[in-house]
């Protein structure tokens, strides 16, 4: 079965600094894999996904992360955060041709001044 | 870009009465849709996946009778829940998947429903 592990509940960060989230999964084949981003009370927005070449994907907002197939890790970075990005971070993991993804628990960023 | 719309946005009702959320992929027809639900400070939840014109595939845990999911077209597809109980309070959030360029589905999700049942 597939698992993802976002080993950080809860990361602060002053504005202006660079952020990495971090997100382990389990998966017997190549994943497909996804950070989606949730503002309190809202829906989910798609930062970005990993579905097959380049293993360092670019996104929206500034965002990008690695895919690293031997640490079994999708980690999502931005040289330098900005107030606006405090919110719940989601790491995904899923299989091509089936949309049922499996999610980390999250990870709450908050932004200082 | 792909939207989804989700009706109502916060719903508050009594115990024992029945509350219907709908979703609606607005320019796109979804081949999938899926219904999750999101505990306070936890993460989404799988409830159910929906194609349109064949019934709703649960999730184990999932009573398909407290959660009736009907898909009636491409486009929209709804939640009721039946008989709601305070414990059925969430907020439940749904997707729409959809064939993107890269040849793999995509997943659009829908801003929420708050359900709050008294």
């Amino acid at each position: 079965a597939q698992s993802v592990t976002q080993p950080d509940i809860h990361i602060t960060v002053s504005e202006g600094a660079s952020l990495e989230l971090r997100c382990n999964y389990s998966y017997g084949a190549t994943p497909y894999l996804f950070w989606y981003v949730q503002s309190p009370g809202q829906g989910l927005q798609l930062l970005l996904k990993y579905f097959s070449g380049d293993t360092l994907v670019q996104g929206i907002k500034g965002f990008e992360a690695e895919f690293k197939r031997s640490q079994s890790s999708f980690n999502l970075r931005k040289p330098s955060v900005h107030w606006s990005d405090a919110a719940e971070y989601f790491c995904a993991v899923g299989n091509f041709g089936n949309e049922k993804l499996t999610f980390g628990t999250g990870t709450r960023l908050t932004i200082i001044p | 870009g792909a939207v989804v719309s989700q009706h109502p946005s916060r719903v508050i009702c009594k115990s024992g009465t029945s509350v219907k959320i709908e979703c609606r992929s607005l320019d796109f027809q979804a081949t999938t849709m899926f219904w999750y639900r999101q505990f306070p400070k936890q993460s989404l939840m799988l409830m159910a996946t929906s194609n349109e014109g064949s019934k709703a595939t649960y999730e184990q845990g999932v009573e398909k009778d407290k959660f009736l999911i009907n898909h009636a077209s491409l486009t929209l597809s709804t939640l009721t829940v039946t008989s709601a109980h305070p414990e059925d309070s969430s907020f439940y959030i749904c997707s729409a998947g959809r064939w993107g360029s890269s040849g793999a589905n995509v997943l659009t999700f829908g801003a929420g429903s708050r359900l709050t049942v008294l």
